[in-house]
């Protein structure tokens, strides 16, 4: 596709229920990111791919969540026991290569997926 | 802990009318910091970085060490300019790899 795509766009589901969130990074690009936006926040990282694994999960909030990438493209968000302080918008972003070096590589973002849970 | 900090939540200019964006941050190491922006109804981007010291749609950005700023700025603005900023710090040490985002400035230029 022409850029990174996310579904659902819209999610509402009610407390205490799963969800499954997709990111369908840009085709090459090995480095996929998640990324969470409250209300009136800036985006805020959860958890980063190089490839199939996880580099970098020092943002995921607790063990309610989880992610994965098993083929090193397609991700899933995976959120257990949804409480409503998980309402967000949850933001996928990909780039090329890992951000090693400024300037090295961009990273995009997707549309995003809003996140209600009644 | 690395930090960004965007003081105004608002900012409204009128057209032709120059625009600064401030952004401050916190990091023990060397920053590596960038804008972001997301017009309406639009996906977040990448606007600028500090490294490539270039201009985009007329927007500069220039690292300030010493007063550990990063303000976005553009001597005339245009309605077109109208967006929400982010200023972003990227963090790159180990395996981590990931950006600290203020809480960004929504930029109204009126005609």
């Amino acid at each position: 596709g022409a850029g990174v795509s996310q579904t659902p766009s819209n999610k509402v589901t009610e407390k205490g229920k799963y969800v499954e969130l997709r990111c369908d990074p840009i085709s090459g690009h090995t480095a996929l990111y998640w990324y969470r936006q409250s209300l009136g926040q800036g985006p805020e990282f959860l958890i980063y791919f190089q490839g199939t694994g996880a580099a970098d999960d020092s943002g995921l909030p607790n063990d309610r969540f989880f992610a994965v990438r098993p083929e090193g493209s397609v991700s899933t968000l995976k959120i257990q026991r949804t409480e409503r302080g998980d309402s967000a918008v949850y933001l996928c972003a990909s780039s090329l290569y890992a951000i090693a070096r400024p300037g090295e590589t961009e990273a995009f973002f997707g549309q995003g997926t809003r996140l209600t849970v009644v | 802990a690395q930090r960004v900090t965007q003081p105004e939540k608002l900012l409204s200019v009128f057209k032709g009318a120059p625009v600064e964006l401030k952004c401050n941050y916190s990091y023990s190491g060397s920053p590596e910091l960038f804008w972001y922006v997301q017009y309406s109804r639009q996906r977040l981007q990448l606007l600028l970085r500090h490294i490539s010291r270039e201009s985009i749609k007329g927007f500069t950005a220039d690292l300030n060490k010493g007063e550990t700023s990063f303000h976005l700025k553009k001597p005339f603005a245009q309605e077109e300019d109208s967006a929400m900023y982010y200023c972003a710090l990227h963090l790159s040490s180990g395996s981590a790899r990931q950006l600290t985002f203020g809480s960004g400035t929504q930029l109204t230029v009126l005609p």
